[in-house]
Parts: structure tokens; C-alpha cells; sequence
């Protein structure tokens, strides 16, 4: 399975982007690459996903380089309830069944 | 109404007692899931479920049991709880077919073992 690295925290203030790197080097290509999100110890909330294509839903944007080596969550206003634990993953497996959270970024917005 | 419960939410019990965590889900979805989290780390896949029938090990399987009663019901055993099995515990439920459908969480229980 492809591994994931984030930086363990970031802060932003209220009301700007937050960008949220993430690298997975090894990323086959058929593998999607995920963004979860956990509020204090809340069960992780699903954001969104993407294979290659950038990505808009009504929570955030997903933009994967073209190589696929990398990519950035993007909440375009955060809000004080944005903060929360941030977890980019890679799902592999021959059946898609494996989710592996690394430790995640914790982001903090303030006020 | 929540679309992925668990029960119970907490639990304290001592070392050597069995425990039954169950999860149950509305949503419809075939493919169950329970994983593990400790302090500070990520999730941990214990066992996972395609349908009724099929049941398999993940990462962390060492330890635990898992009975698939029906679709909407997954449940997870400790036989004989020790220490470091104290942990949040997370059942997980996706839609079949596609191997990219997302996964919905439910709230956790937090188990301690005495």
C-alpha cells in the first residue's frame, strides 16, 4: 500500500484557506487518494476523494500534481469548527479494503 | 437518526472478561469494517466484511473475533480483554462494487481493560 506523510500540525486563521500537503511517492495508478477529517475523537468524517482530476465539493477542493505524487486539501474559508485532525490517505488492497491512517495533520484555526 | 451506531459508547472492564462491541448501520451499505485508535495514531484495520458471509483479518487482527449477524449488523469480540487492548474503537461502513466508494464512520466506543 502506498504511504502517506503529513506535517503533524498547521494553524490558520479564521477565515483564510487552509492548504493541507500531503505526499504519497509511491502511489500506484489506480489508486485514489482520500481526505478524512476527526473532531476531537469523533468518528472520521469523509471530504473528499480523487484519482487525478482536481476535485470541488461543498466542503473543500482536492488538487493532485500531475504526476501523482502529491497533493493539497484545500478548505477555501476555514472556520473555527475546521479545526480538527486531517488525514490524507491512499487506499490499497486488492479489494480496496485497506484505509490506512497515518497520524495525520492537526489543524488548528484561530481565531 | 445516526446511519452508523455502536454500542456501547463506553466501557470499563478488567482484564480476562470477554466484551462484545456491536455496530449497527441504516445506510444499506454490504461492506463492514471495525478498526482500532490509540492515542495520538491513526486508524488501525482489524476486520473487515464484504457481505454476511465473508469475513476478513486486517492489520490487527491478533486477539479479536468478529460475527457478521446480518447486513446491517457487525460485531466485535474480545475473548479475553488484556491492557493494551484499551482503545477507541471504530465500526466503518462502505457501498460495494466499486473498490473507491468512501467509508462512513461511527461514533466510537471507548473500551478501557483494567
Amino acid at each position: 500500500d502506498a504511504k502517506t506523510t503529513q506535517p503533524p500540525s498547521m494553524d490558520c486563521a479564521e477565515g483564510r484557506a487552509a492548504n493541507l500537503p500531503c505526499n504519497h511517492s509511491t502511489i500506484s495508478g489506480n489508486e485514489y487518494v482520500y481526505w478524512y477529517r476527526q473532531i476531537h475523537s469523533q468518528g472520521p468524517q469523509y471530504i473528499i476523494h480523487g484519482l487525478k482530476n482536481n476535485e470541488t465539493n461543498e466542503m473543500a477542493s482536492l488538487i493532485i500534481t500531475e504526476d501523482r505524487k502529491s497533493s493539497t486539501l484545500i478548505l477555501p474559508h476555514a472556520t473555527l469548527r475546521d479545526t480538527a485532525v486531517y488525514y490524507c490517505i491512499v487506499r490499497g488492497g486488492p479489494y480496496g479494503q485497506n484505509f490506512v491512517f497515518g497520524p495525520g495533520t492537526r489543524l488548528s484555526v484561530l481565531p | 437518526d445516526a446511519d452508523v451506531t455502536q454500542t456501547p459508547r463506553n466501557r470499563i472492564t478488567k482484564t480476562g472478561k470477554r466484551i462484545m462491541l456491536e455496530c449497527s448501520q441504516t445506510k444499506g451499505h454490504d461492506r463492514m469494517y471495525w478498526y482500532r485508535q490509540d492515542p495520538g495514531l491513526g486508524l488501525r484495520l482489524i476486520y473487515y466484511s464484504f457481505d454476511v458471509k465473508d469475513i476478513n483479518k486486517g492489520e490487527i487482527s491478533d486477539g479479536y473475533s468478529v460475527s457478521r449477524q446480518a447486513q446491517a449488523k457487525f460485531s466485535l469480540s474480545l475473548e479475553s480483554a488484556i491492557p493494551n487492548q484499551t482503545a477507541l474503537y471504530f465500526c466503518a461502513t462502505s457501498e460495494g462494487g466499486a473498490t473507491y466508494n468512501e467509508q462512513f464512520f461511527g461514533p466510537g466506543t471507548r473500551l478501557t481493560v483494567l
